[in-house]
């Protein structure tokens, strides 16, 4: 099986742009977390969907969105990105539910100047 | 915030040594997990153990769960430089919501 996909791998934007990042889980797999990591926050829990409905979300404004189709891609979406917006962007696929492991993909590293 | 706290936040070994990781949590879990990342890479799940286990092996891997002290380690034996990498914890809280919070990561040097 292929493993969970990120797209683009690497992005560059400037302050007030958005970006939209996209993720394709692995084969089977109908729930996709998104998390943020940066080197002083450590992994940030961002949301979570299962079968197109987002079933978690963790403590980030607005400004971060997300959705997911029904083939389980899913795309997150940052508007009016500010300059703390920069860091690794990481998507992980699992089967089900709460009691699994994830499988992550290799991330978007967002810039912003 | 984060659930898990790892320590140390980073550690030096020679080859061959054993590394003895250690995390910290606050609330009732579901499960607890360990990750290994690679420089800039996605994380990698190395093993997970339910709240009503007490150690699991995986080869080389050792983890204990102690609910409670809500603490876990995770040993690593006969270290090797391939072994270089940041290792998480992550918490899977009880619940139909529930998601895995990670903490900030020790960073294990493995030295030649």
């Amino acid at each position: 099986k292929a493993g969970v996909t990120q797209t683009p791998r690497y992005l560059i934007k400037t302050r007030g742009q958005q970006v939209t990042l996209s993720c394709s889980p692995i084969s089977g797999h109908r729930s996709v977390s998104w998390y943020q990591q940066t080197p002083g926050q450590g992994l940030q829990f961002l949301f979570e969907y299962f079968s197109e409905t987002q079933r978690n979300k963790g403590n980030f404004p607005g400004r971060f969105s997300g959705r997911q189709f029904s083939n389980s891609r899913s795309e997150m979406n940052v508007s009016t990105l500010e300059l703390g917006d920069s860091a690794l962007y990481l998507c992980a696929s699992r089967t089900r539910g709460p009691d699994e492991k994830l499988f992550f993909g290799s991330g978007t590293q967002l810039s912003v100047l | 915030s984060q659930q898990g706290e790892e320590d140390p936040q980073a550690l030096s070994i020679q080859e061959g040594e054993n590394a003895t990781m250690n995390c910290s949590y606050k609330t009732s879990i579901n499960n607890l997990q360990w990750y290994r990342q690679n420089s800039g890479r996605g994380l990698v799940h190395l093993i997970l153990i339910r709240s009503n286990e007490r150690e699991k092996h995986s080869g080389r891997l050792r983890v204990t769960l102690d609910t409670s002290k809500k603490s876990s380690s995770l040993l690593i034996t006969a270290s090797r430089a391939a072994d270089t990498a940041s290792y998480f914890c992550a918490t899977g809280n009880t619940g139909a919501n529930s998601k895995l919070t990670f903490g900030k990561g020790i960073t294990l040097s493995v030295r030649p």
